[in-house]
């Protein structure tokens, strides 16, 4: 148990669907991420909030929306998904200043779009 | 943008034996770098964590050196145990981005 929760821990979509993943930090973290795990390939950072702000977009489709209503909770909204979008979700969170501390991931949300 | 290798890909030993995993990376201003380990189908747990301005960390039979001259970083395991069978990441961080290397997959044969 590292503090982070992540729902569903599995999901099966169709690509007209609309789904949401849903993370939550039990550790009074100020910063939260969003990355995406694809087999044989690096995690690839998509999104970071610090203090409920957005502060990194890495070039991440539109058919992917994050939300962060407060420090503790990160959405990823899913829309009109690709086969290629599937894939392992992972959240994180941190706390501290540019990076500086320990990241603290959650299990993963494992994808499936069909 | 920093881009971080790790080789092997993958790793087999006979239990008791030494790991040595190693991390390359390309951009030395980095602020830490921490190692994690993935078991399948599971999220990263972090191992160690290295301040850019330290050389190595330890916490029980690991250990993890950072040489930023060089761009190296490793992470040595002693007296492998088959529990120690998973993958292991690098990562560098810069500002809130860290960068993953692709990981190294340890198997280790009782």
């Amino acid at each position: 148990e590292t503090g982070v929760t992540q729902t569903p821990r599995h999901l099966v979509m169709g690509m007209t669907n609309k789904k949401s993943l849903k993370c939550e930090q039990h550790l009074g973290h100020n910063a939260m991420y969003w990355y995406k795990q694809s087999a044989k390939k690096p995690l690839e950072l998509m999104f970071v909030y610090n203090f409920k702000e957005q502060t990194e977009n890495n070039s991440v489709p539109s058919r992917f929306s994050p939300e962060c209503p407060n420090s503790s909770h990160l959405f990823l909204h899913l829309h009109t998904l690709q086969p290629e979008d599937s894939a392992l979700y992972l959240c994180a969170s941190s706390q501290g200043d540019r990076g500086l501390n320990t990241i603290y991931f959650g299990e993963g949300s494992w994808l499936t779009v069909v | 943008k920093q881009e971080v290798t790790q080789i092997p890909a993958a790793l087999s030993v006979p239990e008791g034996e030494n790991l040595v995993l190693n991390c390359s990376f390309t951009d030395s201003a980095i602020y830490n770098l921490q190692w994690f380990r993935q078991d399948p189908g599971k999220g990263l747990t972090s191992l160690l964590l290295i301040q850019s301005s330290q050389r190595e960390q330890t916490s029980g039979r690991l250990n993890a050196s950072l040489d930023k001259s060089s761009g190296r970083s490793t992470l040595y395991i002693a007296a492998s145990q088959p529990g120690d069978s998973a993958t292991y990441l690098c990562a560098f961080s810069n500002d809130y981005k860290l960068s993953f290397g692709a990981g190294t997959t340890v198997t280790v044969r009782a």
